[in-house]
């Protein structure tokens, strides 16, 4: 089962910045939050992921809560291509139950013109 | 290149046949998976491979048969197609199986599987 909680969807203008949210409140020491998006009709692509310290690559930034009980992925001037839907994932660091990505429902951001 | 391939990208097939997707990854990693993505979008992770042993298999039914003849390749294969089998199946890879900085999973561009 999904341990985020993220809103169903949500719009942003093209050129501004997108402010996805994830609430993470049962998250646990060793656990780190993923990024992934799913454009219509291709695979899910990988974003960005962190710990408990803020992260940027080139496609975002990644900011986690002191409490590390929530997070925010910004994507700082939104394209019509960043059209997707958004996942937020808890997965540990080692051992246990790992292995895997458990999705959730995701958010669906669109990006208007 | 294409990290993570799957073949083929789309299958119609008729209830009751057999039929197999392909995957492989050229990114030396040692862990792959199957995922799928049913007619409501979620997806599911169905199996799981390091190095060529199961690890994960989330109840998938016994006509889902995952074969992986190296690490480089993992295999679907499954018998006597139903409807309710109709979705896509995504490959993915990992460089290994636990989690932690750096083990990234990467998807393949899935495969449309329509059961009629």
């Amino acid at each position: 089962d999904a341990k985020t909680t993220q809103p169903p969807s949500m719009d942003c203008a093209e050129g501004r910045a997108a402010n996805l949210p994830c609430n993470h409140s049962t998250i646990s020491g060793n656990e780190y939050v993923y990024w992934y998006r799913q454009i219509h009709s291709q695979g899910p692509q990988y974003i960005i992921h962190g710990l408990k310290n803020n992260e940027t690559n080139e496609m975002a930034s990644l900011i986690i809560t002191e409490d590390r009980k929530s997070s925010t992925l910004i994507l700082p001037h939104a394209t019509l291509r960043d059209t997707a839907v958004y996942y937020c994932i808890v997965r540990g660091g080692s051992g246990g139950s790992n292995y895997k990505l458990t999705f959730g429902k995701g958010t669906l951001l669109t990006v208007n013109p | 290149d294409t990290a993570v391939s799957q073949t083929p990208k789309y299958l119609v097939t008729q209830m009751g046949n057999d039929k197999s997707i392909k995957c492989e990854q050229n990114l030396g990693h040692d862990t792959m998976y199957w995922y799928k993505q049913d007619s409501k979008k979620f997806l599911k992770i169905m199996f799981s491979y390091n190095n060529k042993e199961l690890i994960i298999n989330e109840t998938v039914p016994n006509r889902f048969s995952p074969k992986s003849p190296d690490k480089a390749h993992l295999n679907l294969h499954i018998n006597s197609l139903e409807l309710g089998d109709s979705a896509v199946y995504f490959c993915a890879s990992s460089p290994h199986l636990t989690g932690g900085a750096g083990n990234t999973i990467y998807f393949g561009e899935g495969s449309w599987l329509t059961v009629v």
